[in-house]
């Protein structure tokens, strides 16, 4: 079965300083999210992205995060400048042509700001 | 706005007890609900859905029917398996294509045998 695969799986930066996280949606799917779960708290929705640009963010999802799809099969989160609560599991999904109805997940990057 | 409430976890069990894991939500219209599984190591699957009012999702002897009057979507398994040790997620979506899922905190199950 297509998978969304997510690397790396895990990721220890110091606070302050850039990390991409890297995803690769199923081929044929056109949704791409991102999603986040801080230890013991709930899944939380970042951004959503179709046809080359967000189609929705939420609060989190500030002027310190970005998200790209730099060719055909790459989907990216960006975090330009790391704070400590920023760790957290980090969650890709693609879903296809139906939308969010059902959606696909990778095994997720475990993020730690030191 | 819309939001998912599940019980609290962790939920232990012995081989072949009955599980319930309650969820309730709040939404404005007509979401479907939904129950994604996370097996250790492993991304969020989707485990069984259901679209409207009073239908059933079912899937490896999971079900959950979905109760307008009472705004739940409780997750149930007459006889669980230590392969069912995972975590549990009960979700939304407000039905509009490429919108977020909404999910709750996640429920937590071990089952010994």
């Amino acid at each position: 079965e297509p998978e969304v695969t997510q690397t790396p799986s895990h990721q220890v930066t110091q606070m302050g300083q850039e990390v991409i996280l890297r995803c690769v949606p199923i081929s044929n799917h056109l949704y791409f999210y991102w999603y986040r779960q801080i230890l013991g708290q709930k899944v939380e929705f970042l951004v959503s992205f179709y046809n080359n640009e967000i189609s929705e963010k939420s609060e989190i999802f500030d002027d310190q995060f970005s998200v790209e799809r730099p060719d055909g099969s790459n989907f990216t989160l960006k975090i330009r400048s790391t704070k400590l609560e920023d760790s957290a599991m980090y969650f890709c999904a693609s879903s296809g042509p139906d939308g969010g109805e059902k959606l696909f997940f990778g095994s997720g990057t475990q993020l730690s700001v030191l | 706005g819309d939001s998912v409430t599940q019980m609290e976890g962790p939920v232990t069990l012995s081989e072949e007890a009955f599980l319930t894991i309650n969820c309730t939500y709040t939404a404005t219209g007509y979401p479907s609900l939904f129950w994604y599984v996370q097996y250790p190591g492993e991304g969020l699957q989707l485990l069984l859905k259901a679209t409207k009012a009073d239908d059933k999702g079912s899937n490896k002897g999971f079900e959950a029917t979905y109760r307008k009057e009472t705004t739940s979507f409780h997750l149930e398994k007459g006889s669980v398996q230590v392969s069912d040790s995972a975590v549990y997620f009960c979700a939304l979506s407000p039905n509009q294509a490429g919108t977020a899922l909404i999910f709750g905190k996640g429920t937590t199950l071990s089952v010994s045998s």
